[in-house]
């Protein structure tokens, strides 16, 4: 099946600093998502890209959809306690979700 | 409002034995999923299910049968638990769309069953 490499696997930073993650696939994808999964708790959504090339942020994280369509990078600015947590990329063919394929997640640690 | 819920939340059971997961939504939703998660795999499709009584393989099926008599209804079947089947399972739901798609940015995430099998 298709592969969706995630980097880093993990990170540990400050509060304050900005953080960076990304995620490429050795095919195309139509629609590249993030998804933030809590301890003990399901994945939820961050933020969603349907273009390539196309910027998308939600509050202090910016998402971005790769021109060739294998990658995905997501920001966070200033980051605080509360955001961490396991990031997944996540990329779909076509418009159904049974074509949704997981990045292995990226496991974010924030010290104060 | 109660969303998708899954239980039992936390199952030890031993090899051999048939466990069932249950998952149940009040969406009214017709796409139900089962994932399962591990470390160093992300989320992996292991079956799922466009409508009442239509099932389908996911990627990694082998070992599990699922069933859809009901719309709000997706249990998970594990016949002969393996070790190999220890992990966390992870129920989905998914309306379709105006445009009768299913799109991943509107699937919705239960909250997990922890499953180890000794």
């Amino acid at each position: 099946g298709q592969q969706l490499n995630q980097s880093p696997q993990s990170m540990f930073i400050q509060e304050g600093e900005d953080v960076s993650m990304n995620c490429t696939s050795s095919s195309i994808f139509n629609t590249w998502l993030w998804y933030k999964q809590d301890p003990g708790e399901g994945p939820v959504l961050l933020i969603a890209l349907y273009k390539a090339g196309e910027l998308t942020s939600n509050g202090r994280l910016t998402a971005q959809f790769g021109i060739t369509r294998k990658d995905s990078f997501l920001n966070i600015s200033a980051s605080i306690p509360s955001d961490v947590g396991i990031y997944f990329c996540a990329g779909q063919l076509g418009g159904t979700a049974s074509k949704l394929t997981f990045g292995t997640g990226t496991r974010l640690q924030v010290t104060l | 409002d109660a969303g998708i819920t899954q239980s039992p939340r936390y199952k030890i059971t031993e090899t051999g034995r048939q466990v069932t997961l249950m998952c149940h939504q009040t969406w009214s939703h017709s796409y139900m999923f089962w994932y399962r998660q591990d470390l160093g795999h992300g989320l992996r499709l292991i079956y799922y299910s466009a409508a009442a009584d239509i099932t389908d393989k996911g990627e990694v099926p082998d070992g599990y049968v699922v069933s859809r008599s009901k719309t709000e209804n997706f249990p998970l079947t594990l016949e002969s638990a393996t070790r190999s089947q220890t992990s966390v399972y992870f129920c989905a739901s998914v309306a379709m769309d105006r445009d009768r798609k299913v799109r991943g940015n509107t699937i919705y995430f239960g909250e997990g069953s922890w499953l180890t099998v000794v």
